[in-house]
């Protein structure tokens, strides 16, 4: 049984530019939550999709966004980058139990370099 | 902001029980307790969470004081793969999708 896989695993952008980070849910998974680490804190919560909706955000400025497939993948879109936008960056899935989240498996990351 | 509170770093001999604290004075009636850890260059991985009862599986056993204001959670027999960072979390099970993590605990294993 795959876990959540994300990719590419390292990533290296200038300031300015774009970037799109990707993520395959745990099989039988249909919720994805986003997270971005910097070195040496812990994880702090972008956003979350189900039903390929955004349904909860953190403080995060509109540079970032989101998308999620029918397959249940999910892909982050940073727009803008700034220096400070470089971080570990987390997928984690999740089986909705109603219209709730239940226990949530995260990836391995995408390291993301801004120069 | 994380509602929790956890020593910044801890050391445990190999072999032995590790016992990681945290309190959490501000936790409310329907909130549990998850403790979340995370080994280096991987993402965080879920270890044990609780309401009010004392729970155990194969991992760790988690211990809440009877006010609920703090917790233990313990490593009964620790080896070098255990070393990590421990994140205690105060969450709505299951309703609090996101997770709010704080700095967590160093633990360090040592041979």
């Amino acid at each position: 049984d795959a876990g959540v896989t994300q990719s590419p695993t390292h990533l290296i952008k200038t300031r300015g530019q774009q970037v799109t980070l990707r993520c395959s849910p745990k099989s039988g998974h249909d919720t994805v939550s986003w997270y971005q680490q910097a070195l040496g804190q812990g994880p702090q919560f972008i956003f979350q999709y189900y039903e390929e909706e955004e349904r909860q955000r953190g403080n995060f400025p509109d540079r970032f966004s989101g998308h999620q497939f029918p397959n249940y993948s999910s892909e982050l879109n940073v727009n803008a980058l700034l220096l400070g936008d470089s971080a570990l960056y987390l997928c984690a899935s999740s089986l909705a139990w109603g219209q709730l989240a239940y226990e949530q498996y995260f990836g391995p990351g995408t390291r993301l370099t801004v120069t | 902001d994380a509602k929790t509170t956890q020593p910044t770093s801890m050391d445990c001999a190999e072999g032995r029980a590790a016992n990681l604290p945290c309190n959490h004075s501000t936790i409310s009636g329907n909130e549990y307790v998850y403790w979340y850890r995370q080994i280096h260059s991987q993402g965080p991985q879920y270890i044990i969470h609780g309401l009010k009862n004392n729970e155990t599986n194969e991992m760790a056993s988690l211990i809440i004081t009877e006010d609920r204001k703090s917790s233990t959670l313990i490593l009964p027999h620790a080896t070098l793969r255990d070393t990590a960072v421990y994140y205690c979390i105060v969450r709505v099970h299951p309703g609090d999708d996101k997770i709010i993590f704080g700095k967590g605990t160093r633990l360090h294993i040592l041979p």
